[in-house]
């Protein structure tokens, strides 16, 4: 049964900080990666997409990867922003979507 | 292009009621997909329709039902609702991008509260 977890659970930076959010995954069969943004009360926005035949992409300040052999992913934010406080969901692509546990980002000025 | 509109935002309703919830899905997507959020559970997929059809289902019991009509909007509906069915209902829908990945749009979710 596939299980993603990610940590850490929660994370307060300060602004202008580099921060890495990580997700694990046990089953590596999986079509895709993706991560996602969700502000509260509110629903998802994707934020990348990798393909189980890539390693990374690549958005804006936003920089994922991918290691299905060790069943790791990680989302590289760099300079932080008070607008990214957000939770911070990663879902493996079987045929459905499996998700994470979450981050919860806090971004302080 | 409109997003996915899931509709009521809000509701509240008292145990042993049911509920119906739904999802009108962004236009030309053929796939709607529901899930569960809950503090407790984080989010659980409930199940996905294609062209009408089931294509797959989570691990919820049978209080939890859904259909998909010919414009590709959907709804799900929860009978005989519990204290512990109050989440947020995420809505996607969803095509397959060239590369084969499923793509997927969230609605903003119908949050429901059982007392």
């Amino acid at each position: 049964k596939q299980e993603v977890t990610q940590i850490p659970a929660a994370l307060s930076v300060p602004e202008g900080e580099n921060l890495v959010l990580n997700c694990s995954f046990t089953d590596s069969a999986i079509y895709n990666l993706q991560w996602f943004r969700q502000d509260p009360g509110k629903g998802l926005t994707s934020l990348l997409l990798i393909q189980s035949s890539q390693r990374e992409q690549t958005s804006g300040r936003l920089n994922a990867s991918l290691d299905k052999s060790s069943g790791r992913s990680t989302l590289y934010i760099a300079a932080s922003q008070p607008g990214d406080s957000a939770t911070y969901l990663c879902a493996v692509d079987t045929d459905k979507l499996i998700f994470g546990t979450g981050t919860r980002l806090q971004v302080f000025p | 292009k409109a997003g996915v509109t899931q509709t009521p935002r809000y509701l509240i309703k008292t145990r042993g009621q049911q509920v119906t919830l739904s999802c009108s899905p962004i236009s030309g997507h053929r796939s709607v997909s529901w899930y569960q959020q809950t503090p407790g559970q984080g989010l659980q997929f409930l199940f996905e329709y294609f062209s009408e059809t089931q294509r797959n289902k989570g691990n919820f019991p049978g209080r939890f039902s859904g259909r998909q009509f010919s414009n590709s909007r959907s709804e799900m509906n929860v009978s005989t609702l519990e204290l512990g069915d109050s989440a947020l209902y995420l809505c996607a829908s969803s095509f397959r991008g060239p590369t084969g990945a499923n793509v997927l749009t969230f609605g903003a979710g119908s949050r429901l509260t059982v007392l």
